[in-house]
């Protein structure tokens, strides 16, 4: 499986965007990359995933370098409630992956 | 509403005692999953069923075993209890093992093992 790099934690501003990198820089052609975020206690959520192309939704952004060695999520305003741990998971798409935790950014959005 | 029933959320016991942590979806899921998360650690995974009728270990299965009951419940067994198994254990759904960004997490049952 391809490793993921991420910052243990970082800070951002309330109203503000949240860019939360992650290096992949052993990624192969077949995997996506795919964002977790966990608030304190709770059960993972899912946020959003991609193979090459950028992403959007309702809830972030994400966007994969063209060589797809690293990624960025990118919450366009950030909230309170958007405090959490936040997982980039590389995995192949096909039948029979798990999804693999490592250690995510701690995300603490200030008011 | 619907998603992943896990009971209970909160448990204690005694170091070589046993018991069952039970989980439940009604999202009509072929995959269910079970994960433990140690203090400030991330998500390792203990077992996982694929579909019903099949289970397969996970990253750290020693000293669990488990159980597909029916296509709904998925449940986890400690058979003798040790504090190396205090933790977070969350149960998670899917529609496939493929599909990871489908992935529907219950709430968590906490374990402490004195």
């Amino acid at each position: 499986d391809a490793k993921t790099t991420q910052p243990t934690s970082m800070d951002c501003a309330e109203g503000r965007a949240a860019n939360l990198p992650c290096n992949h820089s052993t990624i192969s052609g077949n995997e996506y990359v795919y964002w977790y975020r966990q608030i304190h206690s709770q059960g993972p959520q899912y946020i959003i995933h991609g193979l090459k192309n950028n992403e959007t939704n309702e809830m972030a952004s994400l966007i994969i370098t063209e060589d797809r060695k690293s990624s960025t999520l990118i919450l366009p305003h950030a909230t309170l409630r958007d405090t959490a741990v936040y997982y980039c998971i590389v995995r192949p798409g096909a039948a029979g992956n798990k999804l693999t935790f490592g250690g995510g950014t701690r995300v603490l959005v200030k008011p | 509403n619907a998603g992943v029933t896990q009971t209970p959320k909160f448990q204690v016991l005694k170091t070589g005692q046993s018991m069952t942590l039970q989980c439940a979806q009604d999202m009509n899921h072929n995959s269910m999953y079970w994960y433990r998360q140690d203090p400030g650690m991330g998500l390792r995974l203990i077992y996982y069923s694929a579909s019903e009728g099949t289970t397969d270990k996970g990253e750290v299965p020693n000293g669990y075993n488990v159980s597909r009951l029916n296509k709904r419940e998925f449940s986890l067994r400690l058979e003798s209890a040790a504090p190396s198994q205090t933790s977070v254990y969350f149960c998670a759904s899917s529609e496939a093992t493929g599909w990871s960004h489908g992935y529907t997490f219950g709430s968590g049952t906490r374990l402490t093992v004195v």
